[in-house]
Order: structure tokens, then sequence, then C-alpha cells
């Protein structure tokens, strides 16, 4: 009965590498958004999408690609992976005109080698 | 230029003793503010909204004030399972509908026995 799913939760590769992090939320939430957490602990959005439209790109290198095929499921490509990608990334969602609806799931550790 | 501070960045308690932690923030037309906690290895998990200045919310050993210019978390009597990172974050509209989050740093907080 997660909420807000990510998979994998764990994620190590080589520089150069493309991969790929998924997200699924069963809240019925009508937004849905990527953010990235640093070492130092500090969240800042990447993306949002409202009902499968890019609505928020927070000046993210276009090597990061979001795709979301329903409202439900909002998914992040990466290519050509580099060391300052390492990072704690968090799905999360929530429901317009209702802030305190926001919602994070377990988050995703990348790791670049 | 919207903006969330938090202090202190760490704090140390002895079980039992009670201290604040402090969230300023600089938003044109505030829309809330949020209290969160995070455990290692998790996402933020939803405390506290607070909409206006004089609102007060409280949950066993915490209480969240809210002024025109700060937010305060305080921790009356704390546990060693209060321990962890108090993040503070407002909501800010874009794309007309949907919400990001601006987050402060955090505060680490631990608290022994």
């Amino acid at each position: 009965d997660t909420a807000v799913s990510q998979t994998p939760k764990y994620l190590v590769t080589q520089m150069g590498n493309d991969k790929s992090i998924k997200c699924e939320q069963n809240l019925g939430h009508d937004t849905m958004y990527w953010y990235k957490q640093d070492s130092k602990k500090f969240l800042k959005i990447m993306f949002s999408y409202n009902n499968k439209e890019l609505i928020i790109n927070e000046t993210v290198p276009n090597r990061f690609s979001p795709k979301s095929p329903d409202k439900a499921h909002l998914n992040l490509h990466i290519n050509s992976l580099e060391l300052g990608d390492s990072a704690v990334y968090f799905c999360a969602s929530s429901q317009v005109g209702r802030e305190q609806s926001y919602t994070f799931g377990s988050g995703t550790r990348l790791t670049v080698v | 230029e919207d903006q969330v501070t938090q202090s202190p960045e760490a704090l140390r308690l002895q079980e039992g003793e009670s201290s604040s932690l402090n969230c300023s923030y600089t938003v044109s037309g505030l829309r809330g503010l949020f209290w969160y906690r995070q455990d290692p290895g998790k996402g933020p998990e939803f405390l506290f909204t607070l909409y206006s200045a004089g609102e007060e919310k409280e949950k066993e050993r915490l209480k969240a004030t809210l002024t025109k210019k700060e937010s305060f978390l305080h921790i009356t009597a704390p546990k060693p399972e209060d321990s962890a990172t108090y993040l503070c974050a407002v909501p800010i509209r874009r794309g007309g509908a949907t919400n990001k989050l601006i987050f402060g740093t955090g505060t680490l907080l631990a608290v022994q026995p």
C-alpha cells in the first residue's frame, strides 16, 4: 500500500552510462515531481508534471529527461552520467490546490563511479 | 528571490532537554509553510502545515509556530526517537497550478539518552 514508490532504491553505475529511475503513485494525485538531494541534504526541485504535461524544468542539464506515460507514473532517464550526478533522487506527488497533500517517495541513491 | 533558511545546521540535545529549531523565509505571497521529518535512507515525512501568522500546530512533543518572517519547531522533552533531520519548505506556485517546494537546508537533530 505504498503511496509513492521508486525503483531502484540504490543504483551504482560508471561514468558515461545511461540509467533510468521509475516512480509510481497510487494516491490519485494529478502532479508528480522529481527532486534532487545533494550530499549536504539540500533538496531542490528538478521537474514537475501535471496530467502528463511538463510544467517545471528547473535548469536541469538536458542529459536528464523525464517521461510521464500517465498521471500515476513519472520516470527519469539520465544519459551520459557524470560524477556530479551522484545524489539521492526523490519522486513526489501532490494534488493541485491541496499543498498539504505533497507526498515523497523513499528515494533512489545514485552513485556514479 | 524566494528563499528559506534553517538554523542551526545541527543540534545535539540530551533526552528531556527542550529546544527550538528556526526556519526563516523570504517569499512573496506565502501560501503555507511545511515542516517535514526525514530519517536516514527515507523520504521527507510530512509533519505540519501552517498558513497564517500566529497559527500553531502540535503533535506529540513537537509544536510548530509561524510569524510573518519565520517559523519555529519547538521540541519539548525530546526522546532519542526524535533524532532526525527536520526540514521546512514553502510552496511556490508555477505554471498556474503546480506547486514546487523551496526547502531549507535542514536541521540535523540528535537526542542522546
